[in-house]
Parts: C-alpha cells; structure tokens; sequence
C-alpha cells in the first residue's frame, strides 16, 4: 500500500525558513523512474507545483521560486525533504508531496494528506 | 513556462448531465503528459485521467479525456451527486509541471 504523509511546522514567522518531510511508505525513493514532488495551494487558490526529485536525485524547480527553494531525499529514511528560505504571508498554503508514477507520464497517482503551514509574526 | 487556462471557472448542472471542461495550454503540450485530478472539499487531489484519455485505476467511465496540442477536455458524461469537486489540469514538459487554476463543479 502506497502512502505518503507530509509533517512540518504548522507556523513559521516571516522570513525564516520552512523545513518540511515527506514520509513514503509502498514504495523506494530509488526505483526508476519513480520521483516526488512539492505541490501547494494557499487557501481557495489554484495548485501550484513547486520542486522534483527524480530517482536518480535530479532536481527540477519552479521557475518563480527557484531561488528559495531546496529539495533532497533520504532513500534509507524514505524521506524527502523541501526547504523554503525566506517565507512570507503570501506562502501560507496547504503543501503537498505526491509520487510521480513509474509508468512515466509525469502524473501524479499517489498524494498525501497535506498540511496547512501559516506565515505570520 | 506553459500556462494552463481552465473554462469555465464555474459550471453548476443537475444530476444526470453531461460536464464538459475545458483545458487550453499556451503552447503545444504532449498528449502523454497532460493529467486531470478531481479535488473534494478538504481533500488531496486525485488522479482521474493520465495520458489525455486513459482513466486511472478505479475511476468510473462517465469520465472520459480527449484532446491534444493546446486543447484538451474532460468529460463527465452522466453528472452524480458524488461528483462535486473542483477538477484540475495539469501538463508536464522541459522538467516542469504546471496546473490550471481548476473549474468548480456543482450539483444542483
């Protein structure tokens, strides 16, 4: 059974860092042509995609936030990781990870939960 | 950077109806990597079409894909109370991935 669950901060003050885990289960970060993404939606808004990481520990970002952020994995903790430095209100959102499938149609098959990050003094 | 522009924002039909939906890419997006999601109130998405037209495991046939270059829909032949939702369009290309901003579908 594929699961992945998403955990973090719930608030971070403007301009510090959002640091947040994504937990795979079903599935290793390793198998080709498997990959996961970041994927988030403030509050009413539409789904923005945010960064990638490929099997083989390629990364992709989005062309308007690539400057702030960093993706990693840890295949042996089945983790992958996503950095977001200098946050703002404007990046208050629900945050996604969801696996891209093997079939590789760059699709997303499997999501977690998400979870709410609020930016706020 | 390929934008997806959804029609209509809002689409508001009674049970038993044909939905149609509308995805418009401005540029030209590969058939293989354009996605549609189905997305209830609170929820993750869910994958309902990969491919332009193949139907994800589990997803009824009322719900169908076509389309391709910069014009794709997605169909729900037969609306069902079940199938309120906001539904998403998503392509990938050139290692990016980019969504539309959703269609809202409600039953009267």
């Amino acid at each position: 059974q594929v699961t992945l669950k998403e955990s973090g901060p719930v608030l971070v003050k403007p301009t510090e860092t959002l640091t947040l885990t994504c937990t795979v289960s079903g599935f290793s970060l390793s198998n080709a042509r498997m990959g996961v993404s970041w994927i988030r939606q403030p509050p009413g808004k539409a789904l923005e995609w945010l960064a990638h990481i490929f099997s083989n520990d390629e990364k992709s970002y989005s062309t308007s936030l690539k400057s702030r952020l960093t993706i990693s994995k840890d295949t042996s903790k089945s983790q992958v990781v996503l950095n977001l430095t200098n946050m703002d209100p404007v990046d208050t959102a629900t945050y996604y990870c969801a696996r891209t499938t093997a079939a590789g149609s760059f699709d997303f098959d499997y999501w977690g939960q998400g979870t709410l990050v609020t930016v706020s003094s | 950077e390929i934008v997806l522009t959804q029609s209509p924002g809002t689409l508001s039909l009674s049970p038993g109806e044909r939905a149609t939906l509308s995805c418009r890419a401005s540029q030209s997006v590969s058939s293989s990597f354009l996605a549609w999601y189905q997305q209830k109130l609170g929820q993750a998405p869910r994958l309902l079409i990969y491919g332009a037209s193949s139907r994800a495991t589990g997803i009824p046939d009322r719900f169908s894909g076509s389309g391709s270059g910069t014009d794709f829909t997605l169909t729900i032949s037969r609306l069902e109370p079940e199938d309120s939702a906001v539904y998403h369009c998503q392509q990938y290309g050139s290692s990016l991935w980019t969504f539309g901003q959703g269609t809202n579908v409600e039953i009267k």
